[in-house]
């Protein structure tokens, strides 16, 4: 258990479905991420919620929609999705985004398959 | 802007050999500097940072200098087993820029120990 629970573990949708991450932390962290992971390419940030306002959106393609209702939890909502956009999306939290010396916990990830 | 570079791999080893992984950086300003080790399946977990020049962290043998003049943090270990095999992201954190932006990762590096 590492503090940042992501759910479901894996999805596999078609590219007309419309499917929602899931994203919890019980660390009283201040700052959530969504990253992604593809295979070869450096992790991309995504988006960055502090306090659950959003301070960053990586140029992100509009079928990627990001929720964070409370400062515990963050969704990533996803519609008509591209085979492309199948790779490995990790959250994480950190206690702030202006904390520089403390890293982040991530989850274990959701591996998301688009067909 | 900030980059990380680190060699690719995949880096294979005999079981009790010496490591090396290096990683350099470019930063605008005075970043902290961080190693993440991702198991098969599962998310980033925290290995070690540093938060200023010359601090070596260190976590489970395995260690890395802050070097400011070289521009690097190169992680290291006496003596691998098995069980470190993984992929291993060096990143840093740097906010002089003053956005609020999320950790800067490596492309990591794929460690495969064999008995």
């Amino acid at each position: 258990e590492t503090g940042v629970t992501q759910t479901p573990r894996h999805l596999v949708m078609g590219m007309t479905n419309k499917k929602s991450l899931k994203c919890e932390q019980h660390l009283g962290h201040n700052a959530m991420y969504w990253y992604k992971q593809s295979a070869k390419k450096p992790l991309e940030l995504m988006f960055v919620y502090s306090l659950e306002e959003r301070v960053e959106n990586n140029s992100v393609p509009s079928r990627f929609s990001p929720e964070c209702p409370n400062s515990s939890h963050l969704f990533l909502h996803l519609h008509t999705l591209q085979p492309e956009d199948s790779a490995l999306y990790l959250c994480a939290s950190s206690v702030e985004t202006r904390a520089l010396g403390y890293g982040y916990t991530f989850g274990s990830g959701t591996r998301l398959t688009v067909v | 802007g900030n980059s990380v570079t680190q060699m690719e791999g995949p880096v294979t080893l005999s079981e009790e050999a010496f490591l090396t992984i290096n990683c350099t950086y470019t930063a605008t300003g005075y970043p902290s500097l961080f190693w993440y080790v991702q198991y098969p399946g599962e998310g980033l977990q925290l290995l070690l940072k540093a938060t200023k020049a010359d601090d070596k962290g260190s976590n489970k043998g395995f260690e890395a200098t802050y070097r400011k003049e070289t521009t690097s943090f190169h992680l290291e270990k006496g003596s691998v087993q098995v069980s470190d095999s993984a992929v291993y992201f060096c990143a840093l954190s740097d906010r002089s820029g003053g956005g609020a932006d999320g950790l800067t990762f490596g492309k990591g590096t794929h460690l495969i120990i064999q008995p």
